[in-house]
C-alpha cells in the first residue's frame, strides 16, 4: 500500500530564509503526489500536485515540490519563509483510485 | 461560487450517541470524500461516493456510515459514539475524474464526552 513518511513534526526557519519540508513516498511510484496546507481550525488547501507531467511542481504562495524518483523524495520548498507561511503542511499520495493517503504533517513556525 | 460547505461546524456529543455529518460540494462536483482527522494527525480516509455510489471505503468500523444524495451532497454518520471519535471531520468534493483535485471544506469539529 502507498504511503508517505514526512521527516520531522515540528520546522523552525527564519523569516526570510529557505523553507525546506521533507516528504518521502513507498517504493513505488505513485501516480499522484500533493502537498496540502493547513492553516489554524481551516480545512486542508491544495500548494500543489505532482502528475508525471514535470519532476519540478510549482505551488501557489511561492512553493514548489522537486520529483526524485531515486530518491523517492517529494520535497516542498520555499526561497524565502514569511511570516503568513506559519501552519501545517502535509505531503499525500494517490492511487488512481482517488483516494488520498496523507503523513502525518509538519508544523512550520515562522521566527522573527 | 461556493466552495464545499460542511455543517455543524462544531458539536459535542455524549458517548453512545449518534451524530450526523453533512457535507455540500462544490457545483459540479460528483464525487465526496470524507476524512477523519485526530488532533496532530494527517487526515485518515473514511469513505469516498461518485454519483451516489461507494467507491471506496477506508480502515473504519461499522459504526460509520454514508450516502450521497441526487444533488451529490452528502452526510456521515456515526454511531455508538467513542472518547476516540473526537476529531475533526473533513469533507472534500472532485469532479470524480482519475486524478481530479479534491477541494476540502473547513471541516466539523466533533467532541465526545
Amino acid at each position: 500500500a502507498q504511503s508517505v513518511t514526512q521527516l520531522g513534526s515540528h520546522v523552525s526557519v527564519s523569516e526570510g530564509a529557505l523553507v525546506l519540508l521533507r516528504c518521502n513516498y513507498s517504493s513505488s511510484v505513485p501516480p499522484y503526489l500533493f502537498w496540502y496546507v493547513q492553516y489554524p481550525n481551516q480545512g486542508l488547501q491544495l500548494l500543489l500536485k505532482y502528475t508525471s507531467a514535470a519532476t519540478l511542481v510549482k505551488g501557489i504562495n511561492g512553493f514548489e515540490a522537486e520529483f526524485k524518483k531515486s530518491e523517492t523524495s517529494f520535497h516542498l520548498t520555499k526561497p524565502s519563509a514569511h511570516m503568513s507561511d506559519a501552519a501545517e503542511y502535509f505531503c499525500a499520495v494517490a492511487n488512481r483510485d482517488d483516494k488520498i493517503i496523507f503523513g502525518k504533517g509538519t508544523r512550520l513556525h515562522i521566527l522573527p | 461560487d461556493a466552495g464545499v460547505t460542511q455543517s455543524p461546524t462544531h458539536l459535542i456529543k455524549t458517548r453512545g450517541q449518534h451524530v450526523t455529518l453533512r457535507c455540500s460540494p462544490i457545483s459540479g462536483h460528483k464525487s465526496v470524500s470524507w476524512y477523519q482527522q485526530v488532533l496532530g494527525q494527517g487526515p485518515q480516509f473514511i469513505f469516498q461516493y461518485y454519483e451516489k455510489e461507494e467507491r471506496g471505503r477506508g480502515n473504519f468500523p461499522d459504526r460509520f456510515s454514508a450516502r450521497q444524495f441526487p444533488n451529490y451532497s452528502s452526510e456521515l454518520n456515526v454511531n455508538a459514539l467513542l472518547l476516540g471519535d473526537s476529531a475533526l471531520y473533513l469533507c472534500a468534493s472532485s469532479l470524480g475524474t482519475v486524478g481530479a483535485e479534491q477541494y476540502f471544506g473547513p471541516g466539523t469539529r466533533l467532541t465526545v464526552t
